[in-house]
Parts: structure tokens; sequence; C-alpha cells
């Protein structure tokens, strides 16, 4: 079975600089996607960017990327120039493309706390 | 669209009550999972469907627990009797599976719900 593990707890940063989330996952399975969801406080679960497993290129969105390694099964986010609103807990989840697979293998989450 | 619509976003009831949940997911989506989140248990996956039907309910905590699909636009996650320790926040989620399908769940707000 698959699994997520996010190590980190919580983590801090200073406004306007840059902090990776760790996530590592456990598979068998050679294709599958990835996700970061945001979750503020208002409890609404945002997706932040995803990676399928296929695509050597890591994925970007403005201040969000991902620093995937397919080999050692790490999925990290990084946040660059983080802001006030970045606030939140992040959570990484795992989806099988297998046919029939529906189901979405979420981490405990890493609360990110974003100092003035 | 309006994403997922869940009602309602509280749910003060004693124990003992009957407590429904309901969700409408994004037109056009074919999958849907409830999930609970508590402070002690995370994301916990309760039950999901897929073309209505229910794929896998192993995350149902037991029988007072029961959820339904009867068409693609609603949902309904039911507790009876309800319990203290059912007081989470109940997310619904929904994606559209298949070929060509929209991997990333969209979640609705949340119902958080407290039985005293």
């Amino acid at each position: 079975a698959q699994t997520v593990t996010q190590s980190q707890p919580e983590m801090s940063v200073q406004e306007a600089e840059t902090v990776t989330l760790s996530c590592t996952y456990d598979t068998s399975e050679s294709d599958y996607y990835l996700f970061w969801y945001k979750q503020p406080p208002s409890r609404q679960m945002i997706l932040v960017i995803r990676q399928e497993a296929y695509k050597q290129q890591n994925a970007t969105e403005n201040r969000f990327s991902v620093n995937f390694q397919k080999a050692a099964k790490s999925f990290s986010l990084k946040i660059s120039d983080s802001q006030l609103g970045d606030a939140a807990m992040y959570f990484c989840a795992y989806r099988s493309t297998y046919s029939g697979t529906y189901k979405y293998i979420f981490g405990t989450g890493t609360r990110l706390k974003v100092l003035a | 669209d309006a994403g997922v619509i869940q009602s309602p976003r509280h749910e003060v009831t004693e124990m003992g009550q009957e407590v429904t949940l309901r969700c409408k997911p994004i037109s056009g989506h074919n999958s849907l999972f409830w999930y609970r989140q508590t402070m002690m248990r995370g994301l916990e996956l309760l039950i999901y469907f897929n073309n209505n039907v229910p794929i896998d309910d192993s995350g149902m905590p037991e029988d007072r627990f029961s959820a339904k699909m009867p068409n693609a636009s609603f949902s309904t996650l039911k507790i009876q009797p309800s319990e203290p320790r059912d007081s989470a926040v109940y997310f619904c989620a929904s994606n559209a599976q298949g070929a060509g399908g929209i991997y990333e769940q969209y979640f609705g707000p949340g119902t958080r719900l407290t039985v005293t």
C-alpha cells in the first residue's frame, strides 16, 4: 500500500524568504500523480500544485515550485518570496493512475507560519 | 462554476440525534469523496463513489455512518445516532475520473459538526 510522509509538523519562515516543505512517499507503481494542497484558517482545501510522475520537469506555479525526485520518492514544495497569506497547513497527496484506483493518500500535514 | 457545495456549514446537535450532511459535486465530475478531519486523526477518507456507485467504504468508522449518492449531483452522509466523538470537520470532494479526466480533487468548504 502507498504511504505519504510529511516529517515536519511545523515550519516557520520570515516574510519574503524562501521555505521548503518536505514530503516522501512509498509506492511500487511507476506512474502516479502527486499534489500539494493548502488549508488556510478558513479550512478550505486549495490545490497548490500537481506533478505527473512521468514528467521529469518540475512543476511550477508562480511562487510555488516542486523538487520531484522520483528515484528517492521525494516531492518537496518550495515557496519563494513568502507572504503572510501563505500561512496555512500544507498537505502532500498521492494518487495512483491505475484504472479502477481512485483513492488519494494524504500526508499528515505541515503547518507553515509566516513571520512578519 | 460554483465549486463543490456543502451544507450545512455548521451543525450543532445533541448526542443521539440524527445528522445529515449534504454535498453537491462540481458538474461533470464523476467521483465523489467524503473525508473527516480532526486534530487527533488528521484527514481520513470515509467513502468514495464513482459514477454514483460506492467503491470503497472501508473508512466508514461504524454502522452509525452511512452515505448515499442517488444521482450525479447529490450525496449525503448520515450519522445516526450521533456521538460526541463524531465532532469533526467533514469535507466532500469531487473530481473527474477517466481518460482526460482531471485528477486533482476539488474540495468543498466543509461542515463543522459539533455533537454535545
